[in-house]
C-alpha cells in the first residue's frame, strides 16, 4: 500500500520570502508520479507541479520547485517569492505509473502568507 | 476550455435519504474519478470511470456507487445517507493514463442532518 505523510499541519511565511513544505511517502513501486496540489478557500484543487520518479532532474514551475530524493522517498516543495495568493492548503500526492492510477494524498499543510 | 464542472455546489440531505452528484469533465477527458474529503479522513479515493466502465474502486461501502455516460459525464450516488457521509465530494478528470495530472472541480459540499 502507498502512504503519503506531510508532517507540517500549518506553516506561515512572510510575503516575498521562501518556504519549503515537506512530504515523504512509502511505496514498493519503482515507477510512479508525485504531485503537489493547492487548495485555496474556493475548494478547487489546483495542480502546482508534478515529478516523474524516473527523472533525476527536479521539476520547476516558475516560483515553485521540488526537491525529489527517490532513495529517501522525500518530495518537498519550495515556494520562492511567496505571494498572498499562495495562501492555501497544499497536498502532496502519489500515483502509480501502471495499474490503478488513483491519487494517494497526504493530510495537507495549511500555508499562510503574511503581508 | 471549460474546466471540470460539479453540480450542485451545496446540498443538505436528511439521514436515510439518497443523493446524486454530477460531474462534467474537461472536453476530451474520458477518465473521471471521485474523491471524498473530510477533516478526519482527509482525501480518499472513491472510484474511477473510464469509457463508461468502472476501472478502479476505493474502499467504500456499497452505498456509494457511480456511473459514466457516453459523453463522459459522471454521476455519483449515495444511498441511505449517514451523518458520516457529510463531506466535500471532489470530481477529477484526466486523459487515459492520468500522466498529466488530474484536473479537479470545485466540489459538492454535502451535509447530512
Amino acid at each position: 500500500a502507498q502512504t503519503v505523510t506531510q508532517s507540517q499541519p500549518e506553516m506561515s511565511v512572510q510575503e516575498a520570502e521562501t518556504v519549503t513544505l515537506s512530504c515523504t511517502y512509502d511505496t514498493s513501486e519503482n515507477n510512479y508520479y508525485l504531485f503537489w496540489y493547492k487548495q485555496p478557500p474556493s475548494r478547487q484543487m489546483i495542480l502546482v507541479i508534478r515529478q516523474e520518479a524516473y527523472k533525476q532532474q527536479n521539476a520547476t514551475e516558475n516560483r515553485f520547485s521540488v526537491n525529489f530524493q527517490k532513495a529517501a522517498k522525500s518530495f518537498s516543495l519550495k515556494i520562492s517569492d511567496s505571494q498572498l495568493g499562495d495562501t492555501a492548503m497544499y497536498f502532496c500526492a502519489f500515483m502509480k505509473q501502471t495499474g490503478a492510477n488513483n491519487l494517494f494524498f497526504g493530510t495537507g499543510t495549511r500555508l499562510t502568507v503574511i503581508p | 476550455k471549460a474546466g471540470v464542472t460539479q453540480t450542485p455546489r451545496y446540498l443538505i440531505k436528511t439521514r436515510g435519504q439518497q443523493v446524486t452528484l454530477s460531474c462534467s469533465p474537461i472536453s476530451g477527458h474520458r477518465s473521471v474519478s471521485w474523491y471524498q474529503q473530510t477533516p478526519g479522513q482527509g482525501l480518499q479515493f472513491l472510484f474511477e470511470y473510464f469509457s463508461e466502465t468502472q476501472r478502479n474502486k476505493g474502499n467504500f461501502p456499497g452505498r456509494f456507487s457511480g456511473r459514466q455516460f457516453s459523453n463522459s459525464r459522471s454521476e455519483m450516488n449515495v444511498s441511505t445517507l449517514e451523518l458520516g457521509d457529510s463531506a466535500l465530494y471532489l470530481c477529477a478528470s484526466t486523459d487515459e493514463q492520468g500522466l498529466d495530472g488530474y484536473t479537479f472541480g470545485s466540489g459538492t459540499r454535502l451535509t447530512v442532518v
